[in-house]
Parts: structure tokens; sequence; C-alpha cells
């Protein structure tokens, strides 16, 4: 079982819908959650970081973290088609000796205009 | 703040041969840490540097190494290059190595031949 499952989609939506984007997790030590936004030839930028369990908004963009479920997801309301680009969900423990990054695979998004 | 730099953009190499990418981060930012992304495989992390020392490593071979300079800034050398090395590197640098989000570059997308 990989450590973070991510499904890669592709996705594609209508502009202004709703997305949902998720991914599972099987480390219980995963502490910290991200999501990060991928165009293509460029590197991932960080969209939303969060510390254990909840939700934190940002504009269109909210990330919800339930650990009890080890789930977290990224909704994006009212999607543009600038919104279009690969999702990658990212977790790290709170281990400071250790601190990487776990990567999904991501999730390719497109959205219609 | 301009962000994470990373050189060249474009790399094209034969196999058996070295190659060294250039990293200079967010300036203040101690942490750099190294990740190489491919389709089959997506982000998996190389290592980290912190104050010049090397704090993590992933499951990558020997070939594989780096180093980060009293600036911050940092290089990574892959020796003996195979066709299966090519890949975008990512560089990411943090303030902090803990409690800290990682920043990426736009990468060296490396094709070996």
């Amino acid at each position: 079982q990989k450590e973070v499952e991510q499904d890669p989609g592709p996705l594609s939506v209508p502009e202004g819908a709703i997305v949902s984007l998720n991914c599972t997790y099987s480390n219980s030590a995963f502490q910290y959650f991200m999501w990060y936004r991928q165009y293509s030839r460029k590197g991932p930028e960080l969209l939303m970081y969060t510390y254990s369990s909840g939700n934190k908004e940002d504009g269109r963009f909210t990330a919800q973290v339930d650990k009890s479920s080890k789930y977290i997801s990224l909704f994006i309301r009212d999607s543009q088609p600038s919104d279009s680009a690969t999702y990658l969900c990212a977790m790290s423990d709170s281990g400071g000796s250790n601190y990487k990054l776990t990567f999904g695979k991501g999730t390719l998004l497109t959205v219609n205009p | 703040k301009a962000g994470v730099t990373q050189t060249p953009r474009y790399l094209i190499k034969t196999r058996g041969q070295q190659v060294t990418l250039s990293c200079s981060p967010i300036s203040g930012h101690r942490s750099v840490s190294w990740y190489q992304q491919t389709p089959g495989q997506g982000l998996q992390f190389l290592f980290e540097y912190f104050s010049e020392t090397q704090r993590n490593k992933g499951n990558f071979p020997g070939r594989f190494s780096g180093r980060q300079f009293s600036n911050s800034r940092s290089e990574m050398n892959v020796s003996t290059l195979e066709l299966g090395d090519s890949a975008l590197y990512l560089c990411a640098s943090s303030l902090e190595r803990k409690s800290s989000p990682l920043h990426f570059g736009n990468g060296t997308r490396l094709t070996v031949t």
C-alpha cells in the first residue's frame, strides 16, 4: 500500500463548477498537509498549508483534513479555466529530523470555458 | 521577493556522463531540498540540506549527491548517468526545517540519451 493515494483523474469540469480533490494516506504520523498546483512546465506552487485536522479557507479554495479517516480534501469553488493544472497533495510528519514531503501522484484538472 | 531559481532549465546528456544542477533558494531560507519528478513515480524526495549539512536522504543510489554552500545555495550532482535518470529535478526551499512550507523552483528538465 502506498503511503499516499491520489486519484490521478483526469478530471474535466465546466467553468463555475465546484471541484473536489482528495487524498488518502496510511501513515498516522503525518501532521502537516499541503496542496500544490503545478502548471505544465512549471514547478509546484503552494496553495494550502494546514496542520492537523480541520478546515482552512483561502479565497475560492478550502482544505479539509480528517485525521481520524486519514483523508484530506481540496475544494475549489467557482472554478476557472486558469485553475486547469495538476493538483498534488503532500504531507509530512512532525519530526524535525525527518522533514520531507510525501506526495500523491497528482490529479489533472481541466476546467472548460 | 525572488522565488527559488534553478539553472539550467533544460539539459541533455549522454549515458555515463555526469551532471551538476544548481539551485538558489528564496532569500533568507536556510533549508534546501531536492526532488525528482517522473510520470511513473511522481515526486520523490532526494535529499535535504540545512546549514551546509545533509540532514535527510531519500532512497536513491549513491550516484546522486549534493551540497549546500554557506549562502544556502545548493547543487546536486548525478554521476554515471542512466536512461532512467531522465526526469524533472526540483529544488525547494523553506525558512526552517520544521513547521515551514516548501516553495519549489521550476526545475531542471534532464534528458539522458
